[in-house]
């Protein structure tokens, strides 16, 4: 059974850093990893995918890396803005649904 | 459109209401999803539907009855529900079920519920 979890759970960091949130999986038998974000109560926004066959993906100041056969995946976010506070979520594409990480909340500091 | 909503967005019942939750879509996907998600908790996968069919159901209690009419709409009938079942209800969708690594579901903004 596929577990997935992310450290650190939280992290509050000042405005203009760059930090990297990281993600774990158990199973390495996956179609892609995603990354979301996830505003108080509010839906899921996608961030990045990376396919099963991919190392990275980027976006902006985001960059996602993924390694299958050590079962990882960092976020890795570029000059934090205060606007980037939210929660971030991994999950991993097995058979017909996501497994989601435990999430990681970022607080950035103006 | 790339847009799943979903209605009501707040819904406060007691244990003896009867309500439904309603999400929608037309991006023409034909797989839909119903997921749990508990303050502070990743997202719980609940009902899957494929072409208007249930594919997986994840032992969900009966008091939680999902129904496809149609290919744009999928609801979630609640009834006799407990306090505990207070959470953000997501509703996903994709274009099949997820079986292709370029696959990704779409998720609408959830709608709060809260049981007295």
């Amino acid at each position: 059974k596929q577990e997935v979890t992310q450290i650190p759970a939280a992290l509050s960091v000042p405005e203009g850093e760059n930090l990297v949130l990281n993600c774990s999986f158990t199973d390495s038998a996956i179609y892609n990893l995603q990354w979301f974000r996830q505003d108080p109560g509010k839906g899921l926004t996608s961030l990045l995918l990376i396919q099963s066959s991919q190392r990275e993906q980027t976006s902006g100041r985001l960059n996602a890396s993924l390694d299958k056969s050590s079962g990882r995946s960092t976020l890795y976010i570029a000059a934090s803005q205060p606007g980037d506070s939210a929660t971030y979520l991994c999950a991993t594409s097995g058979t017909y649904k996501y497994i989601f990480g435990t999430g990681t909340r970022l607080k950035v500091l103006a | 459109d790339t847009e799943v909503t979903q209605t009501p967005k707040h819904l406060v019942m007691g244990m003896t209401n009867k309500k439904s939750l309603k999400c929608e879509q037309h991006m023409g996907h034909r797989a839909m999803y119903w997921y749990k998600q508990k303050a502070k908790k990743p997202p719980e996968l609940m009902f899957v539907y494929s072409y208007e069919k249930l594919s997986i159901n994840e032992s969900v209690p009966s008091r939680f009855s999902p129904e496809c009419p149609n290919s744009s709409l999928l609801n979630l009938h609640l009834h006799a529900l407990q306090p505990e079942d207070s959470a953000l209800y997501l509703c996903a969708s994709s274009q099949e079920l997820l079986a292709l690594s370029t696959d990704t579901q779409y998720f609408g903004p959830g709608t709060r519920l809260t049981v007295l």
